[in-house]
């Protein structure tokens, strides 16, 4: 299986800070990497598929860029409601794997 | 409007056995490829099993030979089957459907349209 390692597994920041996080991947996955984020209580919400495709109705503060082992999400300006932990998830080859997580909290 | 109930959770024996549900509206769970993934604190998001469209099945190597995925097309409802637990499967298991977006190269997908999830708790 492909085993996929983000960094940091939490991170502080302000609310207009830019967040940047990187998730690794154990062998080359092209561009089929997927950036979710989850609250507390809820499932996981698509926010960038493809690396660096924005799902629909996800704000432009969110980016996502790399391909082969190495990619990130980024978030411009943090918001209130992105305190929040972001997984990525691979597609490239079977079983799809999770990150760790990342969570994003208030300082 | 899409929407996606999971139910079917609980407190569980080591060894005994559970059905979870996942009752779809809004889409056909019989033409789209069908996840079930779980979630612990410890391990994160683990992906356990799909049904494609044709009624293949897989699962992680985890619950091979445990877990059972299936659906009720007449109920539009997607199944797990889950018999000879163990405490490391007490997890929250979702239920979601994959995506490939058009346009993309093949094995582009995404998990969308979760379910809420259920809490599965296997513990004597």
């Amino acid at each position: 299986d492909i085993q996929m390692t983000q960094s940091p597994s939490s991170l502080s920041a302000f609310v207009g800070d830019r967040v940047t996080i990187t998730c690794r991947a154990s062998q080359s996955i092209n561009s089929f990497l997927n950036w979710y984020q989850q609250k507390p209580g809820e499932a996981p919400k698509l926010l960038i598929y493809a690396a660096s495709t924005l799902h629909s109705g996800v704000p432009s503060r969110f980016s996502g860029s790399g391909s082969g082992t190495d990619f990130t999400l980024t978030i411009t300006s943090l918001q209130p409601g992105d305190f929040a932990t972001y997984f990525c998830q691979q597609s490239s080859s079977p079983p799809p794997t999770f990150g760790g997580g990342t969570s994003v909290q208030i300082k | 409007d899409v929407q996606v109930v999971a139910s079917g959770g609980g407190l569980v024996q080591p060894g005994g056995s559970l059905r979870l549900s996942c009752a779809a509206s809004g889409f056909t769970v019989s033409s789209n490829y069908m996840s079930w993934v779980r979630q612990t604190p410890g391990k994160g998001l683990e992906w356990v099993s799909v049904i494609y469209p044709g009624g293949s099945t897989f699962y992680a190597d985890s619950v091979k030979g445990r877990f059972t995925i299936s659906r009720d097309n007449s109920k539009n409802t997607l199944y797990l089957q889950l018999n000879n637990l163990r405490v490391e499967d007490t997890a929250v298991y979702y239920c979601a459907r994959e995506i490939a977006p058009a346009g993309m190269p093949a094995g582009v997908f995404y998990f969308d349209d979760w379910g809420q999830g259920t809490l599965v708790t296997v513990s004597s």
